[in-house]
């Protein structure tokens, strides 16, 4: 079963907008994890946040985490054609010290 | 530095047929992956192994699937026999180290379709 949920499914946007996305889980978590898919670079690691953060910042990107709402977002600032892609969460198994465990994702798509 | 090898990147096979998946992870990666990722979900992890060692096959279905990791190094997945819900795209993934922490850097992964 697949601990986070994303959302929305599908996200269209214009070029040079911000882009928000949301991740829902249901059991605790030590770490979360952000995960971009495209068809050029495959499955890439982009941000980790651990369960004592609240927001971690890379580049363009600013990750939050709620743990009392056991919630993430991602949001990629002033987004560029090279960001259209699927974004994943992945949470970590609270029970298990290796496992992570992927949503199924936002497909985002940026508008020329 | 050289990333996860996967081949090949595309197999069709009929059902009830047999295929193997071949993985080579970053050199010095102690930790090797085997997700299935069906299209328009995410990755779901097969098996998790430590050097040559089985971590975690709990969601492997074994009555069809079988993976290896001889020496610690590579690694291939068989699946025997395949059925039409198998097509999915198998990603290969390594880290350094086995904890949820550690980055793990995936392969272009292999699209298999069963016909």
């Amino acid at each position: 079963s697949q601990q986070g949920e994303e959302d929305p499914q599908a996200l269209s946007i214009q070029e040079g907008e911000n882009a928000t996305m949301n991740c829902s889980y249901k059991t605790s978590i030590n770490n979360l994890q952000w995960y971009r898919q495209n068809s050029g670079r495959g499955l890439v690691h982009l941000i980790l946040i651990r369960s004592n953060e609240r927001e971690k910042h890379s580049g363009r990107l600013r990750v939050t985490l709620d743990t009392s709402k056991k919630s993430s977002s991602l949001l990629i600032t002033a987004s560029r054609a090279a960001d259209t892609a699927s974004y994943f969460c992945a949470t970590d198994g609270y029970s298990s010290a290796s496992k992570i465990i992927f949503g199924s994702g936002t497909r985002l798509s940026i508008r020329p | 530095e050289a990333g996860v090898a996967q081949s090949p990147r595309y197999k069709i096979i009929e059902k009830r047929q047999s295929v193997a998946f071949w993985c080579n992870p970053i050199s010095g990666h102690a930790t090797l992956y085997w997700y299935q990722q069906i299209l328009g979900q995410g990755p779901k992890l097969l098996i998790q192994f430590q050097n040559n060692g089985v971590v975690d096959d709990s969601q492997l279905p074994k009555d069809r699937f079988s993976a290896e990791r001889l020496k610690g190094v590579d690694s291939t997945l068989k699946i025997q026999p395949a059925k039409l819900e198998d097509s999915a795209v198998y990603l290969c993934a390594s880290s350094h180290g086995d904890r949820s922490t550690d980055t793990q850097y995936f392969g272009p992964g292999t699209r298999l379709t069963v016909l």
